[in-house]
């Protein structure tokens, strides 16, 4: 199947500091979704990205499908955004089941 | 809108006993998937089901883990007899057919003792 790396497993950031996070995979995927669960374990999808690049607020993310990697950018960081970030992409052709990846976590601290 | 609804949210249970979770989708979303998550681990897909039908259980492990999901609405996942490794965090999640627009519940969190 389909390996995918996510880095760093760890990073801890000052509040107000700006972050990259990155998921590489080993083939082409559909459909890269990335996903932020808070501390008590709730998973909220945050980006549809599959390719190109996506801006929500103080998130963006970019994906170049063709080099086999996505990034998530995280602007002045608020304590609120700690918690662990997952990539996520389907198993198969469309968009069902995910398959995700083992995540960053992430510690902003005042 | 309520969103994926779980229960119970925490659940402490001795080995080799029996444990049910419930798990209530959002409204007119088909799909239904349960999710297992390991400590320090990505979500793994255990079952997913279109409407009423399982159309991946691949990764159940079937000897001792059971879901139905009836009238296509509602599913309930089972582990019976609980095992030590069983001890996860489970995820119940929804989405319309096609995928997109997938929302988790806050997941129940099992601990076996």
């Amino acid at each position: 199947g389909i390996q995918v790396e996510q880095s760093p497993p760890d990073l801890i950031l000052q509040e107000g500091a700006n972050s990259t996070l990155r998921c590489n995979f080993s083939d082409s995927v559909n459909n890269l979704q990335w996903f932020h669960q808070n501390p008590w374990g709730q998973l909220i999808n945050l980006f549809y990205i599959p390719s190109g690049t996506k801006q929500n607020g103080r998130l963006s993310a970019t994906t170049v499908a063709t080099e086999r990697y996505s990034l998530l950018y995280i602007s002045s960081s608020q304590t609120t955004d700690s918690g662990v970030y997952f990539c996520a992409f389907p198993h198969n052709s469309g968009n069902t089941p995910l398959v995700f990846g083992k995540g960053t976590r992430l510690s902003v601290i005042a | 809108e309520a969103g994926v609804v779980q229960s119970p949210r925490y659940k402490i249970i001795e080995k080799k006993q029996p444990v049910a979770f419930w798990c209530n989708p959002i409204s007119g979303h088909n799909t239904l998937y349960w999710y297992r998550q390991n400590l320090g681990q990505g979500p793994e897909l255990l079952i997913r089901y279109e409407n009423e039908e399982a159309v991946d259980d691949s990764q159940l492990p079937k000897d001792r883990f059971s879901a139905e999901r009836l009238k296509g609405v509602d599913s309930t996942l089972k582990i019976q007899p609980a095992e030590l490794g069983d001890s996860a965090v489970y995820l119940c999640a929804s989405s319309p057919t096609g995928g997109l627009g997938y929302t988790f519940g806050s997941g129940t969190r099992l601990t076996v003792v």
